[in-house]
């Protein structure tokens, strides 16, 4: 089992929609947990870190479920410009970043 | 705003060529970072420094891959000899602390096609 898993997608949602991501990490002693998104062939940049408590950003909200090992990430009212493929980053203290494969998002006209 | 930047931003090379790519992180950050990301996948961490130390070289295959940071400023990698499978984009980032909180901040990349 790999140790950040992700759903590849794509999901196509209309704009003005909301949809939802999931991302499950298989080692349990993870501490911090993050969300990148991706251009296309550009480099990825932090979205938002997950806080155990969630969080929210804007349109965006954050959930960390340290029982179920997932974490999700919530967007509402889906813009054009977040077309995108959003990581899922997972950290363990004293030892490295872990990505996820990415889940890719198409927001439709 | 401080960017990291790499370059070159693509390279096209023959097998069994030589290739290096070069990172100059944000003043001041301590952490480098080299990554290897394949088409449809995550970013995959190859080597970690913190300041000119290797911390974490687990998954950097040795018997071609080699990077430095001799002055725990600006950083290279290198290729050598690059084979087919080595095609991807080669993402460098860095952040101010190895603290497992710290935002990564990630360079543009190069691109490597081997021939």
């Amino acid at each position: 089992r790999k140790e950040v898993e992700q759903d590849p997608g794509p999901f196509n949602v209309p704009e003005g929609a909301t949809v939802a991501f999931n991302c499950t990490y298989s080692n349990s002693a993870s501490q911090s947990f993050f969300w990148y998104r991706q251009d296309c062939r550009k480099e990825p940049k932090l979205l938002m870190s997950v806080y155990s408590s969630g969080n929210e950003d804007g349109r965006f909200t954050a959930q960390l479920n340290r029982a179920s090992q997932y974490i999700s990430l919530l967007i509402r009212d889906s813009k054009l410009s977040d077309s995108a493929t959003y990581l899922c980053v997972v950290n363990n203290y004293g030892q490295n970043f872990v990505f996820g494969p990415g889940t890719r998002l198409s927001v439709l006209p | 705003e401080a960017e990291v930047a790499q370059s070159p931003r693509y390279k096209i090379t023959e097998k069994s060529q030589a290739v290096a790519f070069w990172c100059d992180p944000i003043s001041g950050h301590a952490t480098l970072y080299w990554y290897r990301q394949i088409l449809g996948q995550g970013p995959e961490l190859l080597v970690q420094f913190q300041d000119e130390s290797v911390v974490d070289d687990s998954q950097l295959p040795k018997d071609r891959f080699s990077a430095e940071r001799l002055k725990g400023v600006d950083s290279t990698l290198k290729i050598q000899p690059a084979e087919l499978g080595d095609s991807a984009m080669y993402l460098c980032a860095s952040s101010l602390a190895s603290g497992f909180n710290n935002e990564q901040f990630f360079g543009p990349g190069t691109r490597l096609t081997v021939l």
